[in-house]
């Protein structure tokens, strides 16, 4: 069966550092991968996808970049952390026409 | 551009109760609906699905969704509800480059 997993579960960092989470899946091959925020536990906006190695599409601008160095890896990085880059953060995985499966999160405080 | 709103920021009902949480789409051409629920400081799990077929999906501990094409919703139930129910619901649709727009989602609270 396939799994998600991210790292790390929780996270507090001051403004101005450097930020990066990983996360990794189990059991599929070439799935297309996310990264989404969720800011307040309510609703999610979708940060970054990609549908390959190396292949990175942005949504949003900001401060945040994605890179997918391996076919099951997906990384969430900055250079610089903002206050308002604090939220829920969720990787997610699906097959190309299938549903999305989220990974357990990680909660970043930026203080 | 597909969207999904969920009117309800929070639903109340007593364990045993009969749980409705809506949600309405809109979209162009054939949607793709989805419903997730979460728990507190937890990623979202999967519900269920419609694509096509079978205006009644069925899906995961005990919940299932009516689509409707002339009200366009899409509405989550549950006949009975329980306790472990309470948790926040999110509809979400799919667009043509298969990425997911999610509602804001519906916090649902079952009281003993």
């Amino acid at each position: 069966s396939q799994t998600i997993h991210q790292w790390p579960a929780t996270l507090v960092q001051p403004v101005g550092s450097p930020l990066s989470l990983e996360c990794t899946v189990e059991g599929t091959s070439n799935p297309n991968l996310y990264w989404y925020r969720q800011a307040a536990g309510r609703g999610l906006q979708l940060l970054f996808y990609s549908v390959g190695i190396g292949q990175i599409s942005s949504e949003v601008p900001q401060n945040l970049s994605a890179s997918r160095p391996q076919d099951r890896q997906f990384i969430l990085s900055s250079k610089k952390l903002l206050l308002s880059d604090s939220g829920f953060y969720l990787c997610a995985w699906s097959k190309v026409r299938g549903e999305q499966f989220f990974g357990p999160g990680t909660r970043l405080t930026v203080l | 551009a597909q969207s999904v709103a969920q009117p309800e920021d929070q639903v109340n009902v007593a364990e045993g109760n009969p749980l409705t949480v809506k949600c309405t789409y809109s979209v162009s051409g054939n949607p793709y609906l989805f419903w997730y629920v979460q728990y507190p400081n937890r990623g979202l799990q999967f519900l269920l699905k419609y694509i096509t077929g079978d205006n009644l999906v069925k899906g995961s501990y005990g919940f299932e969704a009516e689509f409707n094409k002339s009200q366009t919703s899409f509405h989550l139930k549950k006949p009975s509800a329980l306790v472990s129910d309470s948790a926040s619901y999110f509809c979400a649709v799919r667009d043509p480059d298969y990425k997911l727009s999610f509602g804001a989602g519906t916090t649902v609270t079952v009281r003993a």
